[in-house]
């Protein structure tokens, strides 16, 4: 069975801080990974998406990685801003299937105090 | 990149009753999809919506529960039917191009609050 687990379910940093979250897949074949930053009320908004042969993705202060050998992603995030508390989200998609049907994880939850 | 917007952004209904939730989006997408997301969880799909004939499921959810019109490569709508307080949810709209590299954009939500 697809599945994608992140880490932490959620996480607490002051501004100005780095900090790194994790997902971790099983989703076979492997097409791609996406992460989203969905603020409260809102949708979804991507922030990387990487295929196997990527593994390093930068969004201003969002960076991506991925090991597509051990089936981890890790999203840092560089001198944290009060606007960056969101959940966010780490999408995997399998080979031969639409973006649709993608195996969403449960998101980690940061908020950044001043 | 697409927009998407939904209406409405919000609502609060009464137990039985039945709610429908437009989609539009400012170009022709190929892909549209309605997701469900539970307080507290990550995105479900729900069903994709298909131009001119009937919506796919997903398992778990049925079209007498969630009927889904796509008229046209633009715009859809889904109805939560017969609404009980477990459908309180947030539901979104997502769009994206024909393969599953491409990235999905997802419509602002619209938040069911069901007494």
């Amino acid at each position: 069975k697809n599945q994608v687990e992140q880490s932490p379910q959620s996480l607490i940093i002051l501004e100005g801080k780095n900090c790194t979250l994790q997902c971790n897949y099983t989703v076979s074949p492997f097409s791609n990974l996406r992460w989203y930053k969905q603020d409260t009320g809102r949708g979804p908004v991507s922030l990387t998406i990487m295929t196997f042969s990527e593994n390093t993705k930068s969004n201003g202060r969002y960076t991506a990685t991925l090991d597509a050998d051990t089936k981890q992603s890790s999203l840092h995030i560089t001198a944290s801003q009060l606007s960056d508390s969101a959940s966010y989200i780490c999408v995997v998609s399998a080979e031969g299937t639409n973006a649709g049907k993608s195996t969403f994880g449960d998101g980690t939850t940061l908020t950044v105090k001043p | 990149s697409a927009v998407i917007s939904q209406k409405p952004s919000r609502d609060i209904c009464q137990r039985g009753t039945s709610l429908t939730i437009q989609c539009q989006v400012d170009s022709q997408v190929t892909m549209m999809f309605w997701y469900r997301q539970q307080p507290g969880q990550s995105l479900t799909l729900i069903a994709t919506a298909n131009q001119g004939s009937e919506a796919t499921y997903e398992s778990g959810f049925v079209i007498d529960k969630f009927p889904i019109s796509r008229p046209n490569l633009t715009f859809s709508t889904l109805t939560v039917s017969n609404m009980s307080p477990e459908d309180s949810s947030i539901y979104l709209c997502s769009v994206s191009a024909a393969g599953s590299t491409d990235t999905q954009y997802f419509g602002p939500g619209t938040r069911l609050t069901v007494l």
